[in-house]
């Protein structure tokens, strides 16, 4: 079974360009989540998808969106770029079943972004 | 708030040691849900174990083992043998509810093996 895939692996952008990060689930899986890794701040939650809502949100700005297909696949978007979002991406995708006590996140090898 | 520690920024061994790595967490949640990833220098991380919080069975899978411990909050990870594959960072992770996916990661201990 294929792991979770994103796309691009690397990005460079500049300050207040956007950029749309995306990520392709394992199949069968219908949540994906989003994390933000950098050196300072460690790894922080940025929001999940399932079945093409935003079922749970982390603390960042507006700035970071996202959304999922039908396909189950998602795209996460950062608009109006800051230095401090140079980070690497990391998504998530799990079964997604609500109550289970099985479901693990399992993850993609990451966007790595730099913003100049 | 939940919150998970792993005190040991770093930790350097040499191969064929036995090595653990520490992880204590704060939640109030009486249902919760903890996890080891391992992340080598190509950045992807490897889920290696989950545990829930009814189940305080001890696993061991090949060199790994892991002790979870409710009565110190601790979910501690031991490597036995070391071998230089082991080298990379490693993130013990908190989800609270079945409900909810957002997992809390500890700031990670890198470890080295030296050959």
């Amino acid at each position: 079974k294929a792991g979770v895939t994103q796309t691009p692996r690397y990005l460079i952008k500049t300050r207040g360009q956007q950029v749309t990060l995306s990520c392709s689930p394992i199949s069968g899986h219908r949540s994906v989540s989003w994390y933000q890794q950098t050196p300072g701040q460690g790894l922080q939650f940025l929001f999940e998808y399932f079945s093409e809502t935003q079922r749970n949100k982390g603390n960042f700005p507006g700035r970071f969106s996202g959304r999922q297909f039908s396909n189950s696949r998602s795209e996460m978007n950062v608009s109006t770029l800051e230095l401090g979002d140079s980070a690497l991406y990391l998504c998530a995708s799990s079964l997604g079943e609500t109550g289970s006590y099985t479901d693990t996140q399992y993850f993609g090898p990451g966007t790595r972004l730099t913003v100049l | 708030a939940q919150k998970v520690t792993q005190a040991q920024t770093e930790i350097s061994v040499v191969e064929k040691e036995d090595v653990t790595l520490d992880c204590v967490y704060e939640t109030r949640d009486t249902t919760y849900y903890l996890f080891w990833y391992k992340q080598p220098p190509s950045g992807e991380l490897v889920f290696l174990i989950r545990r829930n919080s009814f189940d305080e069975q001890n696993e061991i899978s090949g060199r790994y083992s892991w002790n979870f411990q409710k009565s110190t909050s601790s979910f501690n990870f031991t490597i036995t043998a070391s071998q230089v594959v082991d080298s990379a960072v490693y993130f013990c992770a908190l989800s609270e509810a079945a409900g909810r996916r957002a997992l809390t990661f500890g700031s990670g201990t890198r470890l080295q093996v030296q050959p």
